[in-house]
């Protein structure tokens, strides 16, 4: 089955800082990646997914980088602020729905004022 | 539209005791999944279902767990004879058939005292 590694898994940076967390994935079929962001006690929620069709997705401050070959993908945050702080989960599945997703360890991310 | 609905929130059993947990997905989605986050850790799969179908339950223990969706209703997590291994925060998320994307609910806290 699917195997997803997340590095770092704590990140402190300064506010306005550049943050990026890594992650591997196993199996060569997974062409689904989301991104999750999740406080304290709260649920996970998507913020930004990429498809194994493109090798980079932007959306204002994040932006996701894919690289098939290597079996791997990073998220980038830019320009960080203290709202950023939480844990960050990559995770990987099969496209066409209905498939289980597969997550990695987390990245507790900690901006600093 | 509401989101995907998850109760109770919080839920203190005792050892030997069976815990239900409930989760409505938000309206015109049809699929369902549950996952585990233990404490420090990120969410792991157990079940996937469709209505009244259980379509993947790889990742759930082979004892003391089930999981249903009724044609009416919501869908429901049971573990049955809790053991202190079982706390946790438990997740459903739902997704409209043919999405790749999975909405999380706010979760239920288990705790088996």
């Amino acid at each position: 089955g699917e195997n997803v590694e997340q590095h770092p898994s704590t990140l402190s940076v300064q506010e306005g800082d550049s943050a990026v967390i890594k992650c591997t994935y196993s199996d060569s079929a997974s062409n689904y990646f989301p991104w999750y962001k999740q406080e304290l006690g709260k649920r996970p929620q998507l913020i930004i997914d990429i498809r194994s069709n493109v090798g980079e997705k932007k959306d204002q401050r994040i932006a996701v980088t894919l690289n098939k070959t290597a079996k791997h993908f990073s998220l980038h945050i830019t320009e960080t602020q203290p709202e950023d702080s939480a844990v960050y989960f990559c995770a990987a599945s099969l496209t066409g729905g209905g498939n289980k997703l597969t997550f990695g360890t987390g990245t507790q991310l900690k901006v600093e004022l | 539209n509401a989101g995907v609905m998850q109760n109770p929130r919080h839920l203190v059993r005792r050892r030997g005791q069976e815990a239900r947990l409930r989760c409505s997905p938000m309206k015109g989605h049809s699929h369902v999944y549950w996952y585990r986050q233990l404490p420090e850790e990120g969410l792991k799969f157990m079940v996937y279902l469709q209505k009244e179908n259980i379509i993947d339950e790889s990742g759930m223990p082979k004892e003391r767990f089930s999981a249903e969706f009724p044609k009416e209703g919501p869908s429901i997590l049971r573990i049955q004879q809790v053991v202190r291994g079982d706390s946790a925060a438990y997740f459903c998320a739902s997704s409209p058939g043919s999405s790749d994307e999975q909405f999380f609910g706010p979760g239920t806290r288990l705790t088996v005292l």
